[in-house]
């Protein structure tokens, strides 16, 4: 079964940091264009980051310089590692695949919520 | 970076047609970049219904049609159900190097 699952969301305080996990099956990540999206709680979707075939990554701005997105192909699995937390980035991160460059996300894992607060 | 406009909320009753507009700009769906659409339930992820401006996955009902022209696009639902009662969302790719959402429109069925 072609699918996706985030792990590794939690509570973390403001300027604290946290490592999301995107464990896929079904098909190879490291030959698909992989993408982060976000969820603020009762707010629309936003464009976090995407990890090319090739290696090239791109941020959004709001993220550019605190996150990193990364993928393990030993374990077919993609990360963001997320450094210098604020409250604006509590949401429901989701992991999803795209079907090609620039292209419409075609699987999504279900979600991992992280919530920054003191 | 960019953010697609859709209309907050659009309603009708059972069986009726509804559409959904996706304003974008130069630099994205005017760039002549694709534009998909998703359906998000309450609490679940979202599902692609439309691909590549016009194309339907498998297994998405053909009452879900979308179209593009210049700088917009739109998502049009016909034989409105009760089970459409969702969010939808529309995406795209901007020149930016991103890729952008829409801001979300509510469909209501009466």
């Amino acid at each position: 079964e072609v699918q996706l699952v985030e792990s590794g969301g939690g509570v973390v305080q403001p300027g604290g940091s946290l490592r999301l996990s995107c464990a896929a099956s079904g098909f190879i990540v490291s030959i698909n264009y992989m993408i982060w999206v976000r969820q603020a709680p009762g707010k629309g979707l936003e464009w976090v980051s995407v990890i090319y075939s090739g290696g090239s990554v791109y941020y959004a701005d709001s993220v550019k310089g605190r996150f990193t997105i990364s993928r393990d192909n030993s374990k077919n699995s993609l990360y963001v590692q997320m450094n210098g937390l604020r409250a604006e980035d509590t949401a429901v991160y989701y992991c999803a695949r795209a079907l090609d460059y620039g292209g419409g996300l075609d699987i999504w894992g279900q979600g991992t919520r992280v919530t920054v607060s003191s | 970076q960019s953010v697609l406009t859709q209309p907050p909320s659009v309603s009708g009753a059972p069986g009726q047609r509804v559409t959904i507009s996706c304003t974008g700009s130069s630099s994205n769906i005017g760039a002549g970049y694709d534009v998909h659409w998703y359906r998000q339930l309450p609490g679940t992820a979202p599902q692609l219904l439309i691909y590549d401006n016009i194309n339907r996955p498998s297994g998405v009902p053909d009452r879900f049609s979308g179209s593009k022209s210049g700088t917009s696009a739109s998502l049009a639902i016909t034989g409105l159900q009760g089970e459409d009662e969702a969010e939808y969302y529309c995406q795209s790719y901007d020149s930016s190097l991103s890729y952008v959402f829409g801001t979300g429109t509510k469909v209501t069925v009466l």
